[in-house]
């Protein structure tokens, strides 16, 4: 299996601050389809995951644009340019490259 | 909008059959890969298997030998069975649809864009 290991796993962030998560993977996720197999998910609290990025760098409908995602092969970054209340949860990166599809151990973020 | 809704029983015992059930609303069901995804508790994101309209299905080798996934086109739904549950399997069940098409990885990829609620299925005697 992919093994997904995403960090830090706890990341306090003042209001209006930018914040950056990363994930790796044990093998590339670079097909040679030129597509990047990586997606980001947001799991706000007592809620199901959203997803807000697929194939690493495509934002998906209704993300704002202070979402970014970016990286290829085996190391990828989820930046939020100023972090707001709503973003608070748990963000997780997923492989999709092969089956099983596998999960980092999701990043918390939470307001200082 | 498409609408994921997901029933089943909150409460096995061990060594039975977990049995839940996803039925779609809204928007095509024969074009997408459908999905089970579980949560234990304070624990994070593991995917369970898929099924398209025509019954094709990939599962996680580490449940393979007890999860069925199944498809009711009819109905526009699909389940999970998973078989000799024990404690290890309590989590939040979640379904989920996923883009896609052909092999994976597939092509036209745009993730899981649409999950259920959840289902909380406790496992104990």
């Amino acid at each position: 299996d992919i093994v997904m290991t995403q960090s830090p796993l706890s990341l306090p962030v003042t209001p209006g601050e930018p914040a950056s998560i990363s994930c790796r993977s044990s093998r590339s996720l670079l097909h040679s389809n030129g597509y990047n197999y990586l997606d980001w998910y947001l799991q706000k609290p007592g809620q199901s995951p959203q997803v807000l990025f697929f194939l690493g760098s495509v934002r998906a409908s209704g993300v704002p644009d202070r979402f970014s995602g970016s990286g290829s092969g085996t190391d990828f970054t989820l930046k939020i340019t100023r972090v707001e209340a709503e973003d608070v949860g748990v963000y997780y990166c997923m492989q999709a490259l092969q089956t099983p599809f596998t999960f980092g151990q999701g990043t918390k973020l939470e307001i200082k | 909008q498409v609408q994921l809704r997901q029933w089943g029983a909150g409460l096995s015992k061990p060594s039975e059959t977990l049995s839940l059930t996803c039925a779609v609303y809204g928007g095509s069901f024969s074009v997408y890969y459908w999905t089970w995804i579980r949560q234990p508790p304070g624990k994070g994101l593991e995917w369970i298997g898929e099924i398209n309209h025509s019954g094709s299905t990939k599962y996680n080798p580490s449940l393979k030998s007890r999860v069925t996934i199944s498809v009711d086109t009819s109905k526009n739904q699909f389940s999970l069975k998973l078989s000799s549950v024990t404690a290890a399997d309590a989590a939040v069940y979640y379904c989920a649809r996923a883009h896609g098409s052909g092999e994976i990885p597939r092509v036209n990829y745009y993730g899981m864009d649409v999950w259920g609620q959840g289902t909380t299925v406790t496992v104990s005697s």
